[in-house]
C-alpha cells in the first residue's frame, strides 16, 4: 500500500522568503508519480507540480520546485519568493504509474506573513 | 473551458434523507473519482470509475453509491446519510493513462448531515 506523510501541520514564512514543505512517501511500486496540490481557503484543489519516479531531474514550475530524493523517499515542495497569495493548505499525493487513484497526505497549512 | 462541475456546492440536510451530488466533466476523461476530505486525514477515495458502466470501491465506500451511465457524469449517492458523512467532497477526472497527468478536481461540495 502507498502512504504519504506530511509531518508539518503548519508553517509560517516571511513574504519574499523561500519555504520548504516536507513530504515523505512509502511504496513498493517500482514506478509512481508524485504530486503537489494547493487548496486555498476557498476550497478548490489546484495542481502545482508533478514528479515521475524515473525522472532524472527535479521538476520545476515557476516558483515551485520539487526536491525529489528517491533513496530517501522524499518529495519536498520548495516555494521561492513567497507571496501573500501562497497562504493555503498544501497536499502531497502519489499514484501508481498505471493507476489513477491518488493517495494524499494530511496536508500542511502555510501562512505567509507580510 | 475545461472543467469539472459539482452541484450543489453546499448542502445541509438531515439524517436519512437521500441525496445526490452531481459531477460532470467536459474533457472526455475516462477516469472519474470521488474523494472526501476530513481534517487531519487529507483526501480519501470513495469510489472510482474507469469508464462507462465500470465502477469500483475506493478506500472508504461504506454508505455511498455511484453510477456511470454516461462518460461525462459520475453522481455520488447517499441513500441514508448519517452525521459521520459530514465532510467536504471532491469529484475528480483524468485520462485513463496517467503518466504525469494530474487529476482535475471540481470545486468541492460541503455536506453537513444533522
Amino acid at each position: 500500500a502507498q502512504k504519504i506523510t506530511q509531518t508539518q501541520p503548519g508553517m509560517f514564512v516571511q513574504e519574499k522568503e523561500a519555504v520548504t514543505l516536507d513530504c515523505t512517501y512509502d511504496t513498493s511500486d517500482p514506478s509512481y508519480g508524485l504530486f503537489w496540490y494547493k487548496q486555498p481557503s476557498s476550497g478548490e484543489m489546484i495542481f502545482l507540480i508533478y514528479q515521475g519516479s524515473y525522472d532524472q531531474q527535479n521538476a520545476t514550475e515557476g516558483r515551485y520546485s520539487l526536491n525529489f530524493q528517491k533513496a530517501r523517499k522524499s518529495a519536498n515542495l520548495v516555494i521561492s519568493a513567497s507571496q501573500l497569495g501562497d497562504s493555503a493548505m498544501y497536499f502531497c499525493a502519489m499514484n501508481r504509474e498505471y493507476g489513477n487513484k491518488l493517495v494524499f497526505g494530511a496536508g500542511t497549512i502555510l501562512r505567509v506573513k507580510s | 473551458e475545461a472543467q469539472v462541475t459539482q452541484n450543489p456546492r453546499y448542502l445541509i440536510t438531515v439524517t436519512g434523507k437521500k441525496l445526490t451530488v452531481t459531477c460532470s466533466q467536459n474533457m472526455n476523461h475516462e477516469y472519474m473519482s470521488w474523494y472526501r476530505q476530513d481534517p487531519g486525514l487529507g483526501l480519501r477515495q470513495i469510489y472510482y470509475s474507469m469508464n462507462v458502466e465500470v465502477t469500483d470501491k475506493g478506500d472508504v465506500p461504506e454508505g455511498y453509491k455511484v453510477s456511470r451511465k454516461e462518460k461525462r457524469n459520475f453522481p455520488l449517492i447517499l441513500e441514508s446519510p448519517s452525521p459521520n458523512q459530514t465532510s467536504l467532497y471532491f469529484c475528480a477526472s483524468s485520462f485513463s493513462r496517467t503518466g504525469g497527468q494530474p487529476q482535475h478536481f471540481g470545486d468541492g461540495t460541503r455536506l453537513s448531515i444533522l
